[in-house]
């Protein structure tokens, strides 16, 4: 079946300009979740929903992150004003339900580059 | 061991050759651990959760070992393949987040 999917795949923003990250989970699937890759990083959290409520946004590095998931399914990561630290691989992950064993599936990512 | 912490960061083998790569996790307050691959240009590729001490999991060619009492676990791949070449990230499960050591890139030759 169709796994998770991200786009757009490559982003390049000047900086100062709006970007919005689309993530579409695994149909079914409960919970999602963002991560940020930095280079020579491992993927870091960000935020976290299950159904349409974000439950962990502590990981969002300022308040020029934000994430939204209304309905439950197809999640949008906004980025404000960026900035060059923002340049990244932006994971996105889906699970059936959430919780420790759960398996999180990964779409490709959305790297950005600020320039 | 506050943080996960993968070695080495980079490995490069010959096709045929084993190999193994270490992570290291935080032993108070386990849960779960998790391997996955990331091959370039694609998503990461669950391998394997494991959360019993002593366990050991086993997926075609790659295998893995769990100690939570010391907080370590071991990837192992035997005879080494070119599609085998990628990085292997380990993360510890907190209650609804994973926490990622940094990889293990590997690339093997024919």
């Amino acid at each position: 079946g169709a796994g998770v999917s991200q786009s757009p795949r490559y982003k390049v923003a000047k900086r100062g300009q709006d970007v919005a990250l689309r993530c579409d989970p695994i149909s079914g699937h409960v919970s999602l979740f963002w991560y940020q890759q930095a280079l020579g990083q491992g993927p870091e959290f960000l935020t976290y929903f299950q159904n349409e409520a974000q439950l962990d946004k502590s990981g969002l590095p300022s308040d020029r992150f934000f994430a939204e998931r209304p309905e439950g399914s197809v999640s949008t990561l906004k980025i404000q004003r960026t900035q060059q630290e923002d340049s990244a691989v932006y994971l996105c992950a889906s699970s059936l339900a959430g919780g420790i064993v759960s398996t999180q599936y990964f779409g490709p990512g959305t790297r950005l580059l600020v320039l | 061991i506050l943080n996960v912490e993968q070695s080495p960061q980079s490995l490069h083998v010959q096709e045929g050759d084993s190999t193994n790569f270490t992570c290291s996790f935080p032993s108070s307050n386990f849960y779960a651990l998790h391997w996955y691959r990331w091959e370039t240009a694609k998503s990461p590729e669950a391998l394997f959760v494991m959360t019993l001490n002593g366990d050991e999991k086993k997926k075609g060619r790659i295998s893995a070992t769990l100690n939570t009492k010391e907080g370590y676990s071991y990837l192992y791949i035997k005879g080494s393949q070119p599609e085998d070449s990628a990085t292997y990230l380990c993360a510890d499960s907190g209650y609804s987040t994973l926490t990622f050591g940094k990889g293990t890139m590997l690339l093997v030759s024919p």
